[in-house]
């Protein structure tokens, strides 16, 4: 059964502490590997897709990697803006698109 | 540009009620999916539309679940029988979908909450 995990759960960092989210993938006929940021009480909104292992895309203080099994999210010298839950999310050949749980992240001033 | 348009944004009702969610896709978008999001579960697909056909509803729940998308600008998903386990947040997503990897635009949701 294809899985996305996110680790970890949550994470609080002080403002300008690095850090790198990690979304571990098994899925058949990866398509798309996507990141979303979600704010409280609104919808998931579009950061990323990476297609293929060694990709790198930024954004920002965000940058999205890609290999054969796992992507990361990698933040450098965060801001208490930048406080959100990030979803990981893997489409598979069969376009079917699975998400992992997220992981909260909190930015301290 | 206006993004995606869900409503309404609360709705509390009783166990057995009909629950009607409404969603407005983005203009010129030609996929719109239904999401389910709780704690325990996380983000789940329940049902996608392309040009307003329905493409996959294996992620609905239940026959309890349905879905219509009688136009490109509108689309609703009922429940009927609700169930105080349907609570959750409701989202609806749109795409302009060239091909399936292209990235969706959400809604803000709808919270239901069933007693």
């Amino acid at each position: 059964e294809d899985q996305v995990t996110q680790s970890p759960e949550a994470l609080r960092l002080q403002e300008g502490e690095s850090s790198s989210l990690n979304c571990s993938y098994t899925v058949s006929g990866l398509r798309g590997l996507f990141w979303y940021r979600q704010d409280p009480g609104k919808g998931p909104e579009f950061l990323f897709t990476l297609y293929s292992a060694g990709e790198e895309k930024e954004k920002e203080r965000l940058k999205a990697t890609l290999t054969k099994k796992e992507s990361f999210l990698h933040i450098t010298a965060p801001k208490p803006e930048d406080s959100a839950t990030y979803l990981c999310a893997a489409l598979n050949r069969d376009d079917k698109i699975i998400f992992g749980k997220g992981t909260r992240l909190h930015i301290l001033p | 540009d206006a993004g995606v348009i869900q409503s309404p944004r609360h709705e509390v009702t009783e166990m057995g009620q009909e629950v009607t969610l409404r969603c407005k896709p983005i203009s010129g978008h030609n996929s719109l999916f239904w999401y389910r999001q709780t704690m325990m579960r996380g983000l789940e697909l329940l049902i996608y539309f392309n040009n307003n056909v329905p493409i996959d509803d294996s992620g609905m729940p239940e026959d309890r679940f349905s879905a219509k998308m009688p136009n490109a600008s509108f689309s609703t998903l009922k429940i009927q029988p609700s169930e105080p386990r349907d609570s959750a947040v409701y989202f609806c997503a749109s795409s302009f979908r060239t091909t399936s990897n292209q990235p969706q635009h959400f809604g803000d949701g709808t919270r239901l909450s069933i007693l």
